[in-house]
């Protein structure tokens, strides 16, 4: 099938580190994406990994890619208010053209 | 400023009155893309196109249509709504190739209640 997985829910103090898991289904997915989806907003890209790297740093943002166990994860380091939002990874599916399946996502709540 | 532009972003009516939700993108993408999100179900694609006159069904097409007159412009219609497709909808754009770092850009959503 073509879900991807990912927890309902976390909740950090701010300053804390966050990590957010995925698992998706297909191995033959080149891209995998981290999307931030604040209130009353779009989805905005945050970072992506490439399915040849295990791990890619962006600021405060750290994504590990297990490609054995299909897992992937992203961590927020030093988490801020801020950053309160719907995260959602995605793989694409390679289906004869570059098809983008989304997770359920997961909603970060920061606490001061 | 590239951006999506989805109309209108609420919008509650009643079973069987036909709507459509315009969508613009003014970044002369080709791909553009349909979806709707809903709890726990994260966002599924309804329909998409690769270009002018060419498009597709996704995963979640019942109840739905679309057409791509002109590049820019990719509306949604709705011929009969019913509940079940109250949702939050969104639109995105993206070049044809290039995903990884040219990746779908989103409009703000809009947010349909049928009663």
């Amino acid at each position: 099938g073509e879900d991807v997985e990912q927890s309902l829910f976390l909740s950090v103090r701010e300053g804390d580190s966050s990590v957010i898991n995925c698992t998706y289904t297909d191995s033959s997915s080149t891209y995998l994406y981290w999307y931030k989806q604040e209130p009353g907003a779009g989805l905005q890209l945050l970072t992506y990994i490439f399915s040849n790297m295990d791990m890619k740093q962006d600021q405060r943002l750290t994504v590990l890619l297990n490609k054995k166990d299909k897992h992937l994860s992203l961590r927020i380091a030093d988490t801020q208010t801020g950053d309160s939002a719907i995260y959602f990874c995605a793989e694409i599916m390679n289906t004869g053209f570059q098809k983008l399946v989304f997770g359920t996502g997961t909603r970060l709540l920061v606490s001061p | 400023e590239a951006q999506v532009t989805q109309n209108p972003r609420y919008l509650i009516t009643v079973t069987g009155k036909k709507l459509t939700v315009t969508c613009s993108q003014n970044m002369n993408h080709e791909y553009m893309s349909w979806y709707r999100q809903d709890p726990g179900l994260g966002l599924r694609q309804i329909y998409y196109s690769m270009n002018v006159e060419v498009t597709d069904k996704g995963d979640v097409p019942e109840g739905y249509k679309v057409s791509r007159k002109e590049k820019r412009n990719f509306p949604l219609i709705l011929e009969s709504p019913s509940p079940n497709q109250t949702s939050l909808y969104f639109c995105a754009s993206s070049p044809r190739t290039g995903w990884a770092n040219q990746p779908q850009h989103f409009g703000d959503g809009t947010r349909l209640s049928i009663l």
